[in-house]
């Protein structure tokens, strides 16, 4: 079964700032994704990504398969995106397996 | 349609009452998966269907929890009996495949079960 580590826990900073958050996993894969949960619960999904590199408005995602390691950044960070952040991969490697969640890190952005 | 859809949006059973989800996955999705999340972001997978059939359920407490996807139904999560720890969020989601061994997940909003 995958393990996933994500670090940081938590992460506060100020608006403007360049932010990494980082995903390990245990077991090859084929795709792995990021989901942001804000405080009202709902999930949204915004990248899953096989190799290399996506981007969408200030987020970027990259992932290196060989390293089974990703990492989600936010470039000019700003208050409404404080939320949890999730990366997630599946149990067994498969893209149609269940997924396996890391904790979370929960990002403050502060004005 | 396009979006995974949830209903209730919030269930309140007494302890030792039945509770029953519902999940209808975006049209033309074969894979169907349910996941518990219960203290801030502890998620846990349950179950997951590949169209009415299970697919993997060794998430599933093997009492009390069943599920169900039935042809032109929705699906369905039942939990018999609950207990105040199966308080928590459960989230639907179902996929497609996008190329060879690649599946893209969609989340549904979740129903929020609460037992007193």
């Amino acid at each position: 079964k995958n393990e996933v580590e994500q670090s940081p826990q938590n992460l506060t900073a100020q608006e403007g700032e360049f932010i990494t958050i980082n995903c390990s996993y245990s077991v090859g894969i084929s795709a792995l994704h990021w989901l942001q949960q804000h405080p009202g619960g709902g999930i949204v999904s915004l990248f899953m990504l096989s190799s290399g590199k996506k981007k969408h408005g200030r987020l970027i995602a990259t992932i290196n398969i060989q390293e089974k390691h990703s990492s989600l950044h936010i470039t000019a960070s700003h208050p409404r995106d404080s939320a949890v952040y999730i990366c997630a991969a599946p149990s067994g490697g498969g893209g149609a397996d269940g997924l396996t969640f890391g904790k979370g890190t929960h990002l403050i952005i502060q004005p | 349609g396009e979006e995974v859809a949830q209903t209730p949006k919030h269930l309140v059973r007494g302890e030792g009452q039945k509770a029953k989800l519902y999940c209808a996955p975006i049209k033309g999705h074969s894979y169907v998966f349910w996941y518990q999340q219960v203290l801030k972001n502890e998620f846990k997978f349950l179950i997951s269907f590949q169209n009415e059939n299970v697919f993997d359920e060794t998430g599933m407490p093997k009492e009390r929890f069943s599920a169900k996807c039935l042809p032109n139904s929705p699906c369905s999560l039942e939990i018999q009996a609950t207990k105040l720890e199966d308080s928590a969020v459960y989230f639907c989601a179902s996929s497609r495949r996008l190329m060879a061994g690649v599946y893209e997940q969609y989340f549904g909003p979740g129903t929020r079960l609460t037992v007193t």
